[in-house]
């Protein structure tokens, strides 16, 4: 089975921290997404790559940038974290077929707030 | 630009009742649809999947969804709900063409009361 870990479940930092939110595949998956769940507005893509050192921005990538020097690595970062980002960050891989057609395999999700 | 509505944010069944949850998508051309679950403090799992073929789609769990075209519709069912069914559904739709792009709708929050 595909394994999408995230390496912390709960995280609590203070405005204007820059804070990292991590991500790791197990299964070569050659895309990988961040995304923001919140309550009524369901999932809202930051950003994703689909190759090492390569990325595109999603929805909403106002406030984060990402990181891609590994295949298996994503990293998100909040530049400068601000209350408005406190929230759900989910991570996703799939592998690489053109055209939407794979499934997304998910990390269990990063709680994150902001103070 | 595609997109996902989810009709009912929140629903209420009885255990052993059947269940459909609703989903519209807008796409100009045949949407790659999928269906996941999210349980309490973890992530999103597949449920099923429609890519092309039978417009009837089987998945996991004893659940199964049917698209529609003419309705732009791709709704999730279950004959008989359990309460380890109660989750939030998610529906969604991917973009032919691109880089696995998908849009999520905003879900629905089913409940399971005994």
């Amino acid at each position: 089975d595909v394994k999408v870990t995230q390496s912390s479940r709960y995280l609590v930092k203070r405005t204007g921290e820059k804070v990292f939110l991590e991500c790791v595949q197990d299964m070569d998956h050659e895309n990988m997404f961040w995304y923001r769940q919140d309550p009524g507005l369901g999932l809202r893509l930051i950003y994703f790559s689909y190759d090492v050192k390569m990325k595109e921005k999603g929805d909403i990538p106002e406030g984060y940038s990402v990181s891609r020097e590994k295949k298996e690595r994503f990293s998100l970062i909040l530049e400068s974290a601000s209350t408005n980002q406190t929230s759900m960050y989910l991570c996703a891989s799939s592998p690489l077929a053109k055209g939407g057609n794979q499934p997304q395999h998910f990390g269990d999700g990063t709680r994150l707030s902001i103070l | 630009a595609q997109s996902v509505t989810q009709p009912d944010i929140h629903i209420t069944v009885s255990e052993g009742a059947s269940l459909e949850l609703r989903c519209n998508y807008s796409y100009g051309a045949t949407p790659y649809l999928f269906w996941y679950v999210q349980s309490p403090g973890q992530g999103l799992q597949l449920l099923l999947k429609y890519f092309s073929g039978d417009t009837l789609v089987q998945g996991i769990k004893g659940f199964e969804a049917e698209f529609k075209r003419s309705q732009s519709s791709f709704n999730l069912r279950k004959p008989s709900v359990h309460w380890s069914d109660a989750a939030e559904y998610f529906c969604a739709v991917g973009a032919p063409g691109g880089y696995q792009k998908v849009t999520f709708g905003t879900g629905t929050k089913l409940q399971v009361i005994p």
